[in-house]
């Protein structure tokens, strides 16, 4: 099977744009996470899609949301780009629909650099 | 607030040599524990877990244990190689909750492993 995919996997915008990062699952998995890696954060949880319904969210404002489509691939939104968005974002998708977590495979990632 | 820590930042050694990587929590309601190891540039690679009814998992190389009284689990790896040099996360979750849980992994700070060869 096919790996998680993001794209892009390098992005560059300004402060005050906006950026949508996108997110294909491995096959048969629903559930889709996102996470932020900073180097002083480390991997926070953003949140968590699961048959395009948003079932967890983390700490994060709310100009960083998220869709889920009926083909479980996702996607995250971040409006109003400030300097510390600046970030690894990660994408992880779970065969496992229920309760927490359980094993979840990540894609590489897309960089996000805001001047 | 961090429920997973990893207090060592880095841990050298020497390539054939068991490789110990420690990882402590503080959050009672975690049951299911899981190591990754990233390489620069890559997502994070799922490696092991382990549920809290257990006490140890083994996988080939990699063996992780679990004390749940001490809140506090390692990661063993033997016999450790050049490749393993990555850097590694402990991460937790609650299996048997809902809500919070969903899809949620809380991760340490993550420790840099160099293998020497």
């Amino acid at each position: 099977k096919a790996g998680v995919t993001q794209t892009p996997r390098y992005l560059i915008k300004t402060r005050g744009q906006q950026v949508t990062l996108s997110c294909s699952p491995i096959s048969g998995h629903r559930s889709v996470s996102w996470y932020q890696q900073t180097p002083g954060q480390g991997l926070q949880f953003l949140f968590e899609y699961f048959s395009e319904t948003q079932r967890n969210k983390g700490n994060f404002p709310g100009r960083f949301s998220g869709r889920q489509f009926s083909n479980s691939r996702s996607e995250m939104n971040v409006s109003t780009l400030e300097l510390g968005d600046s970030a690894l974002y990660l994408c992880a998708s779970s065969p496992r629909g229920s309760g927490g977590a359980y094993e979840q495979y990540f894609g590489p990632g897309t960089r996000l650099t805001v001047t | 607030d961090q429920q997973v820590k990893q207090n060592s930042p880095s841990l050298s050694v020497q390539e054939g040599r068991i490789s110990i990587l420690n990882c402590d929590y503080t959050n009672s309601m975690f049951d299911y524990f899981l190591w990754y190891k990233k390489y620069p540039a890559e997502g994070p690679t799922f490696l092991i877990s382990i549920s809290s009814i257990k006490d140890k998992n083994e996988d080939g190389r990699f063996t992780v244990f679990l004390n749940k009284s001490a809140k506090h689990l390692s990661l063993h790896i033997v016999p450790s190689q050049p490749g393993d040099s990555a850097v590694y996360f402990c991460a937790a979750t609650n299996i048997n909750a809902g809500g919070t849980s969903y899809g949620k992994l809380t991760f340490g700070q993550g420790t840099i492993l160099t293998v020497h060869p």
